[in-house]
């Protein structure tokens, strides 16, 4: 597609749940990235894949947050036993190669009742 | 990863230039700057990078120091919709972003 696509928009879950976030970077952009953003917040670093792998996941906050990304392409960011502190949108980028730009998504708006 | 300083906020008329500065004291050899952009309520938007030499595109322009300790984001001529948080940011090791608090630019009629 022409641009990173992320889905749901809105979701609204009860405490305790999980839920799943799907990112779809732009095709041929082998760099994806997941962030945080609260509430008037500035953006957080969650992970960074390189093709399938992560080296670097040092941004997840705790073991209750996983990601993943198949076939160099989709990537699902899980969280489990979803609390109200993970309130936020969570936004996906992805870039070309490690020097360029990023695009982002529009981003998952997360509500936890 | 290397720090950045930022104003906190700055404003500027419609129509004029706008001039946002940013300090990288520590930026390393192979450091890319990058410049984003966040309008309320959407994702942030990519404005432009530059390694050591100026960079121009249709959205601004990026004026490097020589010693590439600070930069400048400049919008030739600042509308509207240029309204937004402005985020200078190192790259490190895979390109990772780390964005700080950025400058909150507004632009009046």
């Amino acid at each position: 597609g022409a641009g990173v696509s992320q889905s749901p928009s809105n979701k609204v879950t009860e405490k305790g749940k999980d839920v799943e976030l799907r990112c779809d970077p732009i095709s041929g952009h082998t760099a994806l990235y997941w962030y945080r953003q609260r509430l008037g917040q500035g953006l957080e670093f969650l992970i960074y894949f390189q093709g399938n792998s992560a080296p670097d996941k040092s941004g997840l906050p705790s073991d209750r947050f996983s990601a993943e990304r198949t076939g160099e392409s989709v990537s699902t960011l899980t969280i489990q036993r979803t609390q109200q502190e993970d309130s936020a949108v969570y936004l996906c980028a992805s870039s070309f190669d490690s020097t360029g730009g990023y695009t982002f998504g529009s981003g998952t708006r997360l509500t936890v009742v | 990863d290397a720090k950045t300083t930022q104003p906190n906020s700055m404003e500027s008329n419609e129509e004029e230039p706008v001039h946002l500065p940013c300090n990288h004291s520590t930026i390393s050899g192979t450091d890319y700057i990058h410049w984003y952009r966040q309008l309320p309520s959407q994702g942030p938007e990519y404005v432009i990078h530059g390694l050591t030499s100026n960079v121009n595109n249709r959205m601004a322009s990026l004026a490097i120091a020589e010693d590439r300790k600070s930069s400048t984001l400049i919008l030739h001529r600042a509308t509207l919709r240029d309204a937004a948080v402005y985020y200078c940011i190192i790259s490190g090791g895979y390109n990772k972003l780390i964005f700080g608090a950025g400058t909150r630019l507004a632009v009046h009629p």
